[in-house]
């Protein structure tokens, strides 16, 4: 059974730094693209970041790039996302999904989210 | 990366069919098929229904099928059920390694 659990949510200031990680398990952490997804409270799907199984090819919302920045680590079937410079625009629940093969394809399987609520 | 456009809402009565549409550009529906379409329920994780405009992931209900024309998707739920009522969304790779979703649709299950 896959399974994708969050961690690293919180509150925190604007303008500071937060790092989401994501544990997999169920699959073969490797053989597959991920996706971080957001979605503020009481809004939609947006999708924030993918990066392909060896992290050759990654792509970002314009809203994040140069602010948020996913990364994977095989070894440890985890997954990350370092959230810099982050505003209020940034709060909602993340969720971590495992994507296809590649990182053009849609998330597929999803967690339960993990909060981040970003206020003074 | 604008967020495709969906309805805000949809209403159809038990047994019947609904469509729920999604207008992109020719920058990300129209150039690929990689078009996907999600349900989400209040508080729940979004589930998968379709991927690659029509191809349904094991243990989805063929009542859900998928489409495509020009820069406009299309998701059709047929013989309606209570338990499909919430919110849809669909999803278009949109160049570049990235993907953009649309604002949402919710269905309403008369």
């Amino acid at each position: 059974e896959v399974q994708l659990v969050e961690s690293g949510g919180g509150l925190v200031q604007p303008g500071r730094s937060l790092r989401l990680s994501c544990a997999a398990s169920g699959f073969t952490f490797d053989d597959y693209a991920m996706h971080w997804v957001r979605q503020a409270p009481g809004k939609g799907l947006e999708w924030v970041s993918g990066i392909n199984w060896n992290s050759v090819n990654m792509g970002y919302a314009d809203s994040v790039k140069g602010r948020f920045i996913i990364s994977r680590d095989n070894a440890k079937n985890s997954l990350f996302l370092q959230m810099n410079s982050l505003t209020i625009e940034d709060t909602a629940l993340y969720y971590c999904a495992r994507g296809f093969v590649v990182v053009t394809e849609p998330p597929e399987y999803w967690g339960q989210g993990t909060l981040v609520t970003v206020s003074s | 990366q604008s967020a495709l456009t969906q309805p805000a809402s949809v209403s159809g009565s038990p047994g019947q069919s609904i469509t729920i549409s999604c207008t992109g550009a020719s920058s990300d529906v129209g150039s690929y098929n990689l078009v996907s379409w999600y349900q989400q329920h209040p508080g729940k994780a979004p589930k998968l229904l379709i991927h690659e405009v029509t191809k349904r992931p094991s243990g989805v209900s063929n009542r859900f099928s998928g489409s495509k024309s020009g820069n406009t998707a299309s998701l059709t739920i047929s013989g309606l059920q209570a338990e499909d009522e919430g919110h849809y969304y669909c999803c278009s790779y949109a160049g570049s390694f990235t993907l953009v979703f649309g604002g949402g649709t919710k269905l309403t299950v008369l």
